[in-house]
């Protein structure tokens, strides 16, 4: 079974450019999350659907970040305009389906590095 | 914010050893869950306890879960280098709806 596929896998930008990242997660899976992790930090949760939906974004930056998720399978995570602090590994994960007793399956990550 | 914070934020023992890792965390829970990151990759699930039970295996993992001092712990029998990497615990909560990843502990495994 294949895993959640995410691109690019690093990516340096100087702050006030934008960024996108793309994942795609595994086939059947309703929920889809991105995560912040920060160098030394667990992962933080940005935003999660549930197909195309948004189910939280509770702690997504919305003055900068925006993410979609049209066809409720693919989605694309920006940034823009980044920021220092934004320096951080944005991981994908899917579920089957959104409660909190699912496994989540964590694809590699994207490293964003802005200088 | 954080909610489940591991303890101690870096192990470092040697081949054959036992590791033993420690999650506080501060709300009410209906499952507690721990996660393996090596190095560079993604966050791989190990085990998921809920709330109503106490202790659970998988292999060389033991896990306990005590409700009442809201701490969990994670033990790795019989180490070995490739057991190297950051393990995360993660809470849920029915009311939230969404899994709170705590701080991580670093373990080195040397052979």
């Amino acid at each position: 079974e294949a895993g959640v596929a995410q691109s690019p896998r690093y990516k340096i930008i100087e702050k006030r450019q934008s960024v996108a990242f793309w994942c795609n997660p595994i086939s059947g899976h309703a929920t889809l999350y991105w995560y912040q992790q920060i160098l030394g930090q667990g992962p933080k949760l940005l935003i999660q659907f549930q197909n195309n939906g948004v189910v939280d974004d509770s702690q997504l930056p919305k003055d900068r970040f925006s993410a979609e998720r049209l066809k409720g399978v693919d989605s694309t995570l920006k940034i823009q305009p980044a920021k220092l602090e934004d320096s951080a590994v944005y991981l994908c994960a899917s579920s089957l389906g959104q409660g909190i007793g699912n496994t989540i399956y964590f694809g590699e990550g994207s490293w964003l590095t802005v200088v | 914010s954080q909610q489940g914070e591991e303890d101690p934020q870096a192990l470092s023992i040697q081949e054959g050893e036992n590791a033993t890792m420690n999650c506080s965390y501060k709300t009410s829970i209906n499952n507690l869950q721990w996660y393996r990151q090596n190095s560079g990759r993604g966050l791989v699930h190990l085990i998921l306890i809920r709330s109503n039970e106490r202790e659970k295996h998988s292999g060389r993992l033991r896990v306990t879960l005590d409700t009442s001092k809201k701490s969990s712990s994670l033990l790795i029998t019989a180490s070995r280098a490739a057991d190297t990497a950051s393990y995360f615990c993660a809470t849920g909560n029915t009311g939230f709806q969404k899994l709170v990843f705590g701080t991580g502990t670093r373990l080195l495994v040397s052979p």
